[in-house]
């Protein structure tokens, strides 16, 4: 099947740095990738869609200064988080629509924690 | 945008056959259902997808009524490595742009 790569898989940075992200579609053209971030024992929420060329379209509830998404290729697409802080913790995740039957295809997640 | 309502948490032993049901009453017409299972700390895996009636592949089947208000995943012979979170979504097949909205998923303990 597709695949998505997400990088990094993990990262600790101080408060007040930006820590940015990366997803991949490895085998396919994504036109489209989705940004979640995931508490623990919770699901996963959405944060923006990303679409290749164009400005991402945020949630309600999501700061689209704070979450930077950028869809430069389409195969790449980008999320920093800016000026983070310990609430900032939490598990991103990425995924990608494309392939066989457009299916979606998530990363393997990227892990953060802002001490 | 179809709600999907599943149980929280279910319990099994391993070689048993588990379903799990999902409720969609509000299904579109274009909508499909698919289902994802998530280990602690990775993202969403492809399980199955389907449209109508009954699909099947290497790891499950996918049982869909005619009217297509609910659907059951079912695992058959879990084994441990099968306890996951495991998530039901509708969503247009064919339309790139759709975002997919999760719901609170069900957690499989599957027991020695």
């Amino acid at each position: 099947g597709a695949v998505v790569s997400q990088h990094p898989s993990w990262v600790i940075c101080k408060s007040g740095t930006s820590v940015k992200i990366e997803c991949r579609s490895l085998d396919f053209q994504a036109t489209t990738m989705f940004w979640y971030r995931q508490f623990p024992k919770q699901s996963l929420m959405l944060m923006a869609t990303s679409n290749e060329g164009s400005k991402a379209t945020y949630e309600q509830g999501v700061e689209k200064d704070k979450f930077l998404i950028n869809h430069a290729s389409l195969t790449l697409s980008t999320l920093t988080v800016t000026s983070a802080h310990p609430e900032d913790s939490s598990f991103y995740i990425c995924s990608a629509r494309g392939g066989e039957a457009e299916k979606l295809f998530f990363g393997s997640g990227t892990q953060l924690s802002v001490l | 945008l179809a709600k999907t309502t599943q149980p929280i948490s279910m319990d099994s032993y391993e070689g048993q056959e588990v379903n799990i049901t999902c409720s969609h009453n509000n299904i579109a017409t274009n909508d499909y259902i698919t289902w994802y299972q998530q280990f602690p700390s990775q993202g969403p895996r492809f399980i199955i997808q389907g449209y109508k009636t009954k699909v099947t592949n290497e790891v499950a089947s996918l049982f869909i009524p005619a009217d297509r208000k609910s659907s059951t995943l079912s695992l058959p012979r879990v084994s441990l490595s099968d306890t996951a979170v495991y998530y039901c979504l509708v969503a247009p097949g064919m339309d790139s742009s759709y975002k997919l909205i999760f719901g609170s998923g069900t957690r499989l303990l599957v027991r020695p």
